[in-house]
């Protein structure tokens, strides 16, 4: 009973491609958000869905569109893609307003830009 | 910027010794949060604690706050080889986000 699970978990692609990464989860959450980590470990938020609505877009080069067609999903779809963009990408749920205001993370999606 | 940052970036013990970790930030929070991740998993929650609080404890586990210093810890107490992992702490501060900082790579030794 995976909560949150995100596909696929790993991904080889030539620059200049197109990839999607896909995210499921089955909390019953109302928020979910897409977070980079880079080589370094270090963890930066991209965006955020509340109730299918974008609520955070930090600065993140357009060519990473994020949608959400509902709030048990949120998809992250990566045009023209760069060596930079070579990362683990971590998808991350919540409820806004829950007692604990924990996020509950996927296992990621190793991205490798060739 | 609201990130944290956790010092030190990597620490090495002996199973059975104490490890503590710090956290320092920048901003004002509503609440502070360690998670814990190990090799190519996903973060999982620690601990929570607000700005009101200044210590908690869940198991092993025993976190402080020092709004005034804008600073965290978190101590493990007893540790165990399954403790190696790295250890974020996560800063929010009413803009619905969690900004996480670099973490710090735990090695426990046998």
């Amino acid at each position: 009973d995976t909560a949150v699970s995100q596909t696929p978990k790993y991904l080889v692609t030539q620059m200049g491609n197109d990839k999607s990464i896909k995210c499921e989860q089955n909390l019953g959450h109302d928020t979910m958000y897409w977070y980079k980590q880079d080589s370094k470990k270090f963890l930066k938020i991209m965006f955020s869905y509340n109730n299918k609505e974008l609520i955070i877009n930090e600065t993140v080069p357009n060519r990473f569109s994020p949608k959400s067609p509902d709030k048990a999903h949120l998809n992250l779809h990566i045009n023209s893609l760069e060596l930079g963009d070579s990362a683990v990408y971590f998808c991350a749920s919540r409820q806004l307003g829950g007692s604990t205001g924990e996020l509950f993370f996927g296992e990621g999606s190793r991205l490798t830009v060739l | 910027s609201q990130q944290g940052e956790e010092d030190p970036q990597a620490l090495s013990i002996q199973e059975g010794e104490n490890a503590t970790m710090n956290c320092s930030y920048k901003t004002s929070i509503n609440n502070l949060q360690w998670y814990r991740q190990n090799s190519g998993r996903g973060l999982v929650h620690l601990i929570l604690i607000r700005s009101n609080e200044r210590e908690k404890h869940s198991g092993r586990l025993r976190v402080t706050l020092d709004t005034s210093k804008k600073s965290s810890s978190l101590l493990i107490t007893a540790s165990r080889a399954a403790d190696t992992a790295s250890y974020f702490c996560a800063t929010e501060a009413g803009a619905q986000k969690l900004v996480f900082g670099q973490g710090t790579r735990l090695t426990i030794n046998p």
